[in-house]
């Protein structure tokens, strides 16, 4: 079993649906990161959480540490959302950080 | 201010060959970790290092693989005698390093190797 877990693998939505990519994990971290992976393979730098919920344009990322769980919410989706997102959590006391393996998410128009 | 860069964007080498992958971190930032993606696969950690100094290299395999952060220059990542399986997306970050563990890292582009 992987220490980070996300769900679901692949998610196809309609454009202007409302999308929730979900992680859990199973060991004490300091930080919670969320990144976007675009079809190029660039990585982009969504949020970094270690508690409540931190909000950034049309994305919503929340984190609940006592059940180990965050989500990110995508609000009225959008195609160019399409992309790989990835959840990705810091071990406690140390920099090291271990990854979930992803959700490739497509949005149609 | 110019993001983290990476170079080359890809790579070819043949079998035995070696493999040098260059970081330069975001201007101000003095931590740098290295994460690889095998195809297919999700993003692993490779190595940590701040300047001139390995802090954690766990994820590094045993043999083959080095990389160092010199005072002046950009980060190398450096694999000699390269096999197939070497095969893999390269990621850099880096963070500034001023604000302990509450950092957020910042990704370079990816060097993508392909070994023949």
């Amino acid at each position: 079993k992987n220490e980070v877990e996300q769900s679901p693998q692949n998610l196809t939505a309609q454009e202007g649906e409302f999308i929730t990519i979900n992680c859990s994990y199973s060991v004490g971290i300091s930080a919670l990161h969320w990144l976007q992976q675009h079809p190029g393979g660039g990585i982009v730098s969504l949020f970094m959480l270690s508690s409540g919920k931190k909000k950034h344009g049309r994305l919503i990322a929340t984190i609940n540490i006592q059940e180990k769980h965050s989500s990110l919410h995508i609000t009225a989706s959008h195609p160019r959302d399409s992309a790989v997102y990835i959840c990705a959590v810091r071990w406690k006391n140390t920099d090291k950080l271990i990854f979930g393996t992803g959700t490739r998410l497509q949005v149609f128009p | 201010n110019a993001g983290v860069m990476q170079n080359p964007r890809h790579l070819v080498r043949r079998r035995g060959q070696e493999a040098r992958l260059r970081c330069s971190p975001m201007k101000g930032h003095s931590h740098v970790y290295w994460y690889r993606q095998l195809p297919e696969e999700g993003l692993k950690f490779m190595v940590y290092l701040q300047k001139e100094n390995i802090i954690d290299e766990s994820g590094m395999p045993k043999e083959r693989f080095s990389a160092e952060f010199p005072k002046e220059g950009p980060s190398i990542l450096r694999i000699q005698q390269v096999v197939r399986g070497d095969s893999a997306a390269y990621f850099c970050a880096s963070s500034r390093g001023t604000s302990g563990l509450q950092e957020t890292q910042y990704f370079g582009p990816g060097t993508r190797l392909l070994v023949l």
